[in-house]
């Protein structure tokens, strides 16, 4: 696609559900990186994925967090048995390699209630 | 001891004045830095990307500087419009060993320009 699309855009969720949030990277980007921002902050690192797989998961807060990328596009983060610290704006980017820079999505804003 | 710093974190200015963003860093062997513009509750819209090699980068009114001896990073926006009130940010990619890499950001500068 044109650009890196994140769906769904807001979610609201009650405490202790499971969610899913999809990515959808740029066409030929074969990296592919999640971040978790909270308010006034700066995005934090969640996890990389170069290709299908996961080369770096060390920003994953705890075992409730899980990330896929089956087939090396479309990725999935999945959050099981949420907080209300959760709660937070989730963005994936994706890029060609690091002399191109990245391409962040619009975001997916989670509130755990 | 924050990677990144941005300073100043707010700033609010009038209408057709210019001004710079200041972005510094602890990494002096960086590959690159980036800055983004966020508007509230978006995403990261891209700006500009300077090389390691470069010293500026320019997009219209936009101009951003790297000096990576003294780890500084500068974001000049020149004639400001009230569409350009946004939080900035500026980050550079990390590399670890076994191909890993993060963007390491800054908290950003909430720009206001008033009308």
């Amino acid at each position: 696609g044109a650009g890196v699309s994140q769906t769904p855009s807001n979610k609201v969720t009650e405490k202790g559900k499971y969610v899913e949030l999809r990515c959808d990277p740029i066409s030929g980007h074969t990296a592919l990186y999640w971040y978790r921002q909270s308010l006034g902050q700066g995005p934090e690192f969640l996890i990389y994925f170069q290709g299908t797989g996961a080369a770096d998961d060390s920003g994953l807060p705890n075992d409730r967090f899980f990330a896929v990328r089956p087939e090396g596009s479309v990725s999935t983060l999945k959050i099981q048995r949420t907080e209300r610290g959760d709660s937070a704006v989730y963005l994936c980017a994706s890029s060609r390699g690091p002399n191109y820079g990245y391409t962040f999505g619009s975001g997916t804003r989670l509130t755990v209630v | 001891k924050q990677e990144v710093t941005q300073i100043p974190a707010a700033l609010s200015v009038p209408e057709g004045e210019n001004l710079v963003l200041n972005c510094s860093f602890t990494d002096s062997a960086i590959y690159n830095l980036q800055w983004f513009r966020q508007d509230p509750g978006k995403g990261l819209t891209s700006l500009l990307l300077i090389q390691s090699s470069q010293r500026e980068q320019t997009s219209g009114r936009l101009n951003a500087s790297l000096d990576k001896s003294s780890g500084r990073s500068t974001l000049y926006i020149a004639a400001s419009q009230p569409g350009d009130s946004a939080t900035y940010l500026c980050a550079y990619p990390r590399f670890h060993q076994g191909g890993s890499e993060k963007l390491v950001f800054g908290k950003g500068t909430k720009l206001t320009v008033n009308p």
